[in-house]
């Protein structure tokens, strides 16, 4: 059971560059969340989704965009990538709110990105 | 708007003494409050969580955590600190759900913790 896979794991981008980063969840989780950690400031939400084929926006969420096309799937997207976004990206996973676990985030290995 | 608070960036305490690490809270309604631990070059892992009941809550590698509603705080605490137990420590808080059958978790800055051999 691999639980939450986030690809890459690290990339190095130039200012203006576009990428893609990828999750996957296979716990058949609801909720799936992006969040950035930068030093003295914690984890912080970017965007997040409730369920298949939405999206809402989080704390941070200018400069990034989302998708979730699939249940088990959620993209986090830089169209054009600033220094300012260098940060370790992290994403997590939830139930439902029906399920006993529906409160508890199961998070990925992160995703270390460096904008040049 | 709901907040966390983790007033020490560092904590360190010899192996086989206690510990504490201290976090406080504002949120509307009851707090769902959670702690999970980082370590090097990993993703956050969860420890432990209150919801109801029990103002004493038990969770992972023998950690515990208090909910105090009048000082609103959810200090974690371990009897006994291993070497191991070196990480950071976030706490986090969520609110009622809103009508859109949804509230995020927001979370603390962190707190390394430090044990000393």
């Amino acid at each position: 059971n691999a639980g939450v896979t986030q690809t890459p794991k690290f990339r190095v981008l130039k200012t203006g560059q576009s990428m893609t980063l990828l999750c996957a969840q296979d716990m058949n989780h609801e909720y799936m969340y992006w969040y950035r950690q930068d030093p003295g400031m914690g984890l912080r939400l970017i965007h997040y989704s409730v369920g298949e084929g939405t999206t809402a926006k989080g704390e941070v969420p200018d400069g990034y965009n989302v998708s979730r096309l699939k249940k088990q799937n959620f993209l986090l997207g830089l169209e054009s990538a600033a220094p300012s976004q260098t940060s370790v990206y992290f994403c997590a996973s939830s139930p439902g709110t029906a399920s006993s676990g529906a409160n508890v985030l199961t998070f990925g290995a992160g995703s270390r990105l460096t904008v040049l | 708007a709901q907040s966390v608070a983790q007033p020490e960036d560092q904590v360190n305490v010899a192996e086989g003494n206690p510990l504490t690490v201290k976090c406080t809270y504002s949120v509307s309604g009851n707090p769902y409050l959670f702690w999970y631990v980082q370590y090097p070059n990993r993703g956050l892992q969860f420890l432990l969580k209150y919801i109801t009941g029990d103002n004493l809550v038990k969770g992972s590698y023998g950690f515990e955590a208090e909910f105090n509603k009048s000082q609103t705080s959810f200090h974690l605490k371990k009897p006994s600190a291993l070497v191991s137990d070196s990480a950071l420590y976030f706490c986090a808080v969520r609110g009622d759900l809103n009508s859109g059958g949804y509230q995020k978790v927001t979370f603390g800055i962190g707190t390394k913790l430090q044990v000393i051999p």
